[in-house]
């Protein structure tokens, strides 16, 4: 089964500033997904990319298929943009049901004014 | 609207009663499925449905049943077999195949 590890586990920063956050899997993969769950609980999802690059707005996520690793970057952070952002990938195989998603722990991001 | 609703919001049940948990999509997705969400771990899957009358085990079923008698309908019963039921539930649809999952608001149950 693929592990997904999260890092940071908490993030803080201060508004404008730019976010990084990792994801890093141990089995390769067909898909990568970045999630983002409000304090409310509801999940939105962000993007889904099994390649390359993807931007929308002031998101962008990128992964490296030879290295196993993903990265989501927020430009000129903003405090709306505190959430939970998880990752989730897609193994070749069944090993999280009909998707075989398995998901990473998250990161508690904040951004301060 | 197009969506996923969940009801209710928050629930709560005395421990050794059933519960049924609530998601309804008018998205025309053939996949649904049930995450269970606890503080400090990924989702993790319980059931998903592929299509109507047809529904797997996910991760995590023991102590849970499902039906899926309508494409837009895919219930989740907490049954008083399921040890710790106290968690965030989150139901998910999409067209299936690793495309992109669409996720509801969720329903947070306690057990008292």
């Amino acid at each position: 089964k693929n592990e997904v590890e999260q890092s940071p586990q908490n993030l803080t920063a201060q508004e404008g500033e730019f976010i990084t956050i990792n994801c890093s899997y141990s089995v390769g993969i067909s898909a990568l997904h970045w999630l983002q769950q409000h304090p409310g609980g509801g999940i939105v999802s962000l993007f889904m990319l099994s390649s390359g690059k993807k931007k929308h707005g002031r998101l962008i996520a990128t992964i490296n298929i030879q290295e196993k690793h993903s990265s989501l970057h927020i430009t000129a952070s903003h405090p709306r943009d505190s959430a939970v952002y998880i990752c989730a990938v897609r193994s070749g195989r069944s090993g999280g049901g009909a998707d075989g998603l398995t998901f990473g722990k998250g990161t508690h991001l904040i951004i301060q004014p | 609207d197009g969506g996923i609703t969940q009801s209710p919001k928050y629930l709560f049940r005395k421990e050794g009663q059933n519960v049924t948990l609530s998601c309804e999509q008018n998205l025309n997705h053939d996949a649904m499925y049930w995450y269970r969400q606890d503080p400090g771990q990924g989702l993790r899957l319980i059931y998903y449905s592929q299509i109507v009358n047809d529904f797997q085990k996910g991760d995590i079923a023991e102590g849970y049943s499902v039906s899926r008698e309508k494409k837009e309908s895919f219930p989740l019963t907490v049954t008083s077999a399921q040890k710790n039921p106290t968690a965030f539930y989150l139901c998910a649809s999409g067209l299936g195949n690793a495309n992109e999952q669409f996720f509801g608001p969720g329903t947070r149950l306690t057990v008292l």
